[in-house]
């Protein structure tokens, strides 16, 4: 199994721009979630979805965007991006308890 | 809210058992502990997590007070590959809005 994949691993947007952060899992989670982490601060909840077709705002959505048409994918989309928006951000999946986080993307909004 | 409390950062010699501290003394009763650690611009790592026993696994031990208000995870020979920041964290064990990440404690192990 690879687990929970993250693609791409660094990207740099101009502010207003936007794109597409994708996430991918193997192991048949129902429960997935994005989180973004800025310098030594912990991770902090952007959105998460129970499954195929629901998801729901977590701590820090404000200028997010995702969507879950399967088990599988998870892409969190950012729509104009802002300086605010320079963070790591990681992907998670778990079935009971348990998360499995990606490698992260490392974003930067000059 | 915090739920957890955790000292910023411990040193830890190569070799020996490494106690990490965490206080909760607000657990509700259906609230397990957690334990997750990240290794340098890595994604957290699961450790263990409990609810009253004492658990072990393969990387670590964790003890829980009998009231539950507090922890320490136990790292038996702490390597220098665990050098990280080791996060407590307190939540049902189902439901997924409930992962709350503090910063917590940031473990050197000195060789």
């Amino acid at each position: 199994n690879a687990g929970v994949t993250q693609t791409p691993k660094f990207r740099i947007l101009k502010i207003g721009q936007s794109m597409t952060l994708q996430c991918a899992q193997d192991m048949n989670h129902n429960y997935m979630y994005w989180y973004r982490q800025d310098p030594g601060m912990g991770l902090k909840l952007i959105y998460y979805s129970v499954g195929a077709g629901i998801t729901d705002k977590g701590e820090v959505p404000n200028g997010y965007n995702v969507s879950r048409s399967t088990t599988e994918d998870f892409p969190l989309r950012l729509e104009l991006a802002a300086p605010s928006q320079t963070s790591v951000y990681f992907c998670a999946s778990s079935y009971e308890g348990e998360q499995f986080f990606g490698p992260g993307t490392r974003l930067t909004v000059l | 809210d915090a739920k957890t409390t955790q000292p910023t950062s411990m040193d830890c010699a190569e070799g020996r058992a490494a106690n990490l501290p965490c206080n909760h003394s607000t657990i509700s009763g259906n609230e397990y502990v957690y334990w997750y650690r990240q290794i340098h611009s890595q994604g957290p790592q699961y450790i263990i997590h409990g609810l009253k026993n004492n658990e072990t696994n393969e990387m670590a031990s964790l003890i829980i007070t009998e009231d539950r208000k507090s922890s320490t995870l136990i790292l038996p020979h702490a390597t220098l590959r665990d050098t990280a920041v080791y996060y407590c964290i307190v939540r049902p064990l189902t439901g997924a809005n409930n992962l709350f990440f503090g910063t917590g404690t940031r473990l050197t192990v000195i060789p």
